[in-house]
């Protein structure tokens, strides 16, 4: 069975310091990647997008940037954090780029 | 650009009661999904439903496509389907970028 994990859970970050997160899946050769913002009480926001290692797409200019060294990891982060980067950040994966959507637990971010 | 309608924006029941939740979107997508999203955050996908009716347990998904609308049916509410329920499209299929609605906060009291 696939399983998708993200870390850490949660973070409380003061402003300008470095972030990153991360997420695995496993039980999946070569899924699409993604990873996706959701500010508190909002709606979902797509980021970045990955089809495969090493190629990494952005979606959304945040100041955050995001890599895939592996086929099963993919990683956001940041030098230097913003208020505006608080919120819940999810990743998901997909066989295909319009195929159905599964997603990792999310990592709630708290920026001060 | 692709958008997504939901309503109503929230919605409190007692438990027991019905609700229909609505999806509208702005033009013939290829691949609807609904979520739910619990309390705490963790988004669990519900239906994989680009057209016609599915069932599983108390919740029913219909899409109409060519009338770009899907609904979201719970029967017999239960305090634990409290949360927000979200409805999304693949607006680019190069990207496989979803693009979501707003969401549906459903309360349902005891």
């Amino acid at each position: 069975a696939q399983t998708i994990h993200q870390w850490p859970v949660a973070e409380i970050k003061a402003v300008g310091s470095p972030l990153s997160l991360g997420c695995t899946i496993k039980g999946k050769s070569s899924p699409n990647l993604y990873w996706y913002w959701q500010a508190t009480g909002g709606t979902l926001q797509q980021l970045f997008y990955s089809i495969t290692v090493g190629q990494v797409e952005s979606v959304v200019q945040l100041n955050l940037s995001a890599s895939r060294p592996k086929d099963d990891q993919f990683i956001l982060s940041t030098e230097k954090l913003l208020l505006s980067h608080s919120g819940f950040y999810l990743c998901a994966w997909s066989l295909r780029a319009n195929s159905d959507y599964t997603f990792g637990s999310g990592t709630r971010l708290l920026v001060i | 650009g692709q958008q997504v309608q939901q309503s109503p924006a929230s919605l409190v029941l007692q438990e027991g009661e019905n609700a229909e939740l609505q999806c509208n979107f702005s033009s013939t997508a290829t691949r609807l999904q609904w979520f739910y999203q619990h309390p705490g955050g963790r988004l669990v996908s519900l239906f994989y439903n680009p057209s016609g009716t599915k069932h599983t347990g108390r919740l029913t998904s219909t899409t109409v496509t060519n009338e770009r609308r899907s609904s979201l049916h719970i029967s017999s509410s239960q305090t634990t389907d409290s949360g927000t329920y979200f409805c999304a499209i693949v607006s680019n299929t190069n990207t496989g970028k979803l693009t979501f609605g707003d969401g549906t906060v459903l309360t349902v009291k005891p």
